[in-house]
């Protein structure tokens, strides 16, 4: 069966300080990786996708940047971190093309202060 | 034309009784319409998901309703207990992407009373 980790699971960071979450997927090849980012009592967000090595797409402007440099493993990346990059950050996976359903993660709560 | 609208916002339902949410989305290229429920804390699960050529699917409490000629489906979970409030988050998919993106609903926060 198919599992997804992300960590870590909280986060507190001062401001202007760098940030590197990962996701990582078990039990599948060649998925499509989300980050999505959800404030607090808000909906969700879609930040990036990849439909594969290497391969990002950018949602929305912002200061965080993606990477994913295995199959099965997506990175979520930032080289200064502001305040309102506070929030719970979740990666999702998918295998498009076989079935649609997509799955979450458990988040990582990420505080910025 | 990408949006999926989601109401109410919040809901409050006695033990026992029928929680109804709904969703309404413009695109006709959607082909696939799944619903999470989200505990505090935790990453969405998914709970039941629709296909546009039925108009009904039930997995034991929990019933999706859809409307094809009028773009709306409807979530409904009959005999609600307390363990069901969490949040409530319908979502579309535009059936040809590879990208498998969903369209998410802005929530609904679900709160049963005992």
């Amino acid at each position: 069966s198919q599992t997804i980790h992300q960590w870590p699971a909280t986060l507190v960071q001062p401001v202007g300080s760098p940030l590197s979450l990962e996701c990582t997927v078990e039990g599948t090849s060649n998925p499509n990786l989300y980050w999505y980012r959800q404030a607090a009592g808000r909906g969700l967000q879609l930040l990036f996708y990849s439909v594969g090595i290497g391969q990002i797409s950018s949602e929305v402007p912002q200061n965080l940047s993606a990477s994913r440099p295995q199959d099965r493993q997506f990175i979520l990346s930032s080289k200064k971190l502001l305040l309102s990059d506070s929030g719970f950050y979740l990666c999702a996976w998918s295998l498009s093309g076989v079935r649609p359903e997509q799955f979450f993660g458990p988040g990582t709560r990420l505080t910025v202060l | 034309q990408q949006q999926v609208k989601q109401s109410p916002q919040s809901l409050i339902v006695q033990k026992g009784g029928i929680s109804i949410i709904n969703c309404a989305y413009e695109n006709t290229a959607f082909d696939y319409f799944p619903w999470y429920q989200q505990f505090p804390g935790k990453g969405p699960a998914l709970l039941i998901a629709i296909r546009p050529d039925v108009s009904e699917k039930k997995e034991g409490r929990f019933t999706i309703s859809f409307n094809k000629s009028a773009k709306q489906f409807s979530l409904h979970i009959m005999d609600s207990q307390p363990g069901d409030s969490a949040t409530y988050f319908c979502a579309a998919r535009r059936g040809s992407s590879n990208t498998g993106k969903l369209i998410f609903g802005q929530g609904t926060t679900l709160q049963v009373k005992p």
